[in-house]
């Protein structure tokens, strides 16, 4: 599986943008960018995925470099509840393996009032 | 709509002991998976089913096995506990291919 970096931890005011950044430098062609989020004592939670093109949806924006060696998650408002660990994953499209996910250790967001 | 749901959410075993833990989705996903969580680490599969009745290793089977009689349940067994296999371990499920997955609250283990 392709590698991903993350910072280990980033901090924000609550109510402002939010960019957290993943290189992957390793991706291949068909690797997919997933971004879950671990909110204390919860299971991940799916936040949102893209293949080239930025995508939007109502709990993030993904920036996607146009070499697809990095991207960013983008959160447009960060609130109290977006306090978690945020797992930046490469994932094959391979479905006679399941395509499993394989986790970092993340970026831990720490929001502040 | 449940989601994944997790059965027992709090277990302690005493070495050597035996149990099942239970992974149920009513979403009708063709995908299930076993992880496990340890402290200060990313999630790591244990085990992994395409489908009603196939099972696949992950990266850390040893010690564990599972059984998916029913597509909506994916059963994760561990014949003789150690304490090593203390730690929190999540569900997930997922549709097919291109879908995001569906993670289970989790259930905390712990071996003594």
């Amino acid at each position: 599986d392709a590698k991903t970096t993350q910072p280990n931890s980033m901090e924000s005011n609550e109510e402002e943008p939010v960019h957290l950044p993943c290189n992957h430098s390793t991706i291949s062609g068909t690797d997919y960018i997933h971004w879950y989020r671990q909110l204390p004592s919860q299971g991940p939670e799916y936040v949102i995925h893209g293949l080239t093109s930025n995508v939007n949806n109502r709990m993030a924006s993904l920036a996607i470099a146009e070499d697809r060696k990095s991207s960013t998650l983008i959160l447009h408002r960060a609130t109290l509840r977006d306090a978690a660990v945020y797992y930046c994953i490469l994932r094959a499209p391979n479905p006679g393996t399941a395509s499993k996910l394989t986790f970092g250790t993340g970026t831990r967001l720490q929001v502040t009032l | 709509n449940a989601g994944v749901t997790q059965t027992p959410k709090f277990r302690v075993l005493k070495t050597g002991q035996s149990m099942t833990l239970l992974c149920a989705q009513d979403m009708n996903h063709e995908y299930m998976y076993w992880y496990r969580q340890d402290p200060g680490m990313g999630l790591r599969l244990i085990h992994y089913s395409v489908g009603e009745g196939t099972t696949a290793k992950g990266e850390v089977p040893d010690g564990y096995n599972v059984s998916r009689l029913k597509k909506q349940n994916f059963l994760l067994g561990l014949e003789s506990a150690a304490p090593s296999q203390t730690s929190v371990y999540f569900c997930a499920s997922r549709k097919r291919a291109n879908y995001g997955y569906t993670f289970g609250s989790g259930t905390r283990l712990t071996v003594v």
